[in-house]
């Protein structure tokens, strides 16, 4: 099946900085990658959806200037949570879609990254 | 809008009896129907999917699931359950005349089974 990764796995950061994580698809182009957020015990929340080469299209409440989205290229997308505050913290999973999986109507998730902002 | 709803927060059930977790949906047209399984600080894993055709979609693990139409449902079953079963479940709904891969959770199921 296909593989899709998340860079990092973890990570912990001060108040007021800017965090990136990457999202990969491995074996296959993603046309379309998706950012999710989930807290604790509750389910994804969908912020943005991103298409190679084109701006990122943000859900209803998802600040777009805090939470930058770049796809550009077939296989990665990146979410910069910049001046990230301790209510960011959460845990954010990538997934993407794209040739077969477009073809099998299917995404594939990444194993999600967790942020803790201190 | 489309929408999914998970009845139950949590579903306890002990090791070799079956196993019923519901999922009921909304949208304006026809369903695109997923199920996940989360495992603690993992990302989503695909369980089945309904796309059209027969009714009983069969997945991964043993698990299958029924689509309803009129009752608007998607159950997930699995006849004999393993302790391994344990984890969170997501269903999820897309639907298909909007097109794109917009996809809706639920707020997902906490699947316990005791040995």
């Amino acid at each position: 099946g296909a593989v899709v990764s998340q860079h990092p796995s973890w990570v912990i950061c001060k108040s007021g900085t800017s965090v990136k994580i990457e999202c990969r698809s491995l074996d296959f182009q993603a046309t379309t990658m998706f950012w999710y957020r989930q807290f604790p015990k509750q389910s994804l929340m969908l912020m943005a959806t991103s298409n190679e080469g084109s701006k990122a299209t943000y859900e209803q409440g998802v600040e777009k200037d805090k939470f930058l989205i770049n796809h550009a290229s077939l296989t990665l997308s990146t979410l910069t949570v910049t001046s990230a505050h301790p209510e960011d913290s959460s845990f954010y999973i990538c997934s993407a879609s794209g040739g077969l999986a477009v073809t099998y109507n299917e995404q594939f998730f990444g194993p999600g990254t967790r942020l803790t902002v201190l | 809008a489309q929408s999914v709803a998970q009845p139950e927060d949590q579903v306890n059930v002990a090791e070799g009896n079956p196993l019923t977790v519901k999922c009921t949906y909304s949208v304006s047209g026809n369903p695109y129907l997923f199920w996940y399984v989360q495992y603690p600080n993992r990302g989503l894993q695909f369980l089945l999917k309904y796309i059209t055709g027969d009714n009983l979609v069969k997945g991964s693990y043993g698990f299958e699931a029924e689509f309803n139409k009129s009752q608007t449902s998607f159950h997930l079953k699995k006849p004999s359950a393993l302790v391994s079963d344990s984890a969170l479940y997501f269903c999820a709904v897309r639907d298909r005349n909007t097109g794109g891969f917009k996809t809706i959770f639920g707020a997902g199921t906490r699947l316990f089974v005791k040995a």
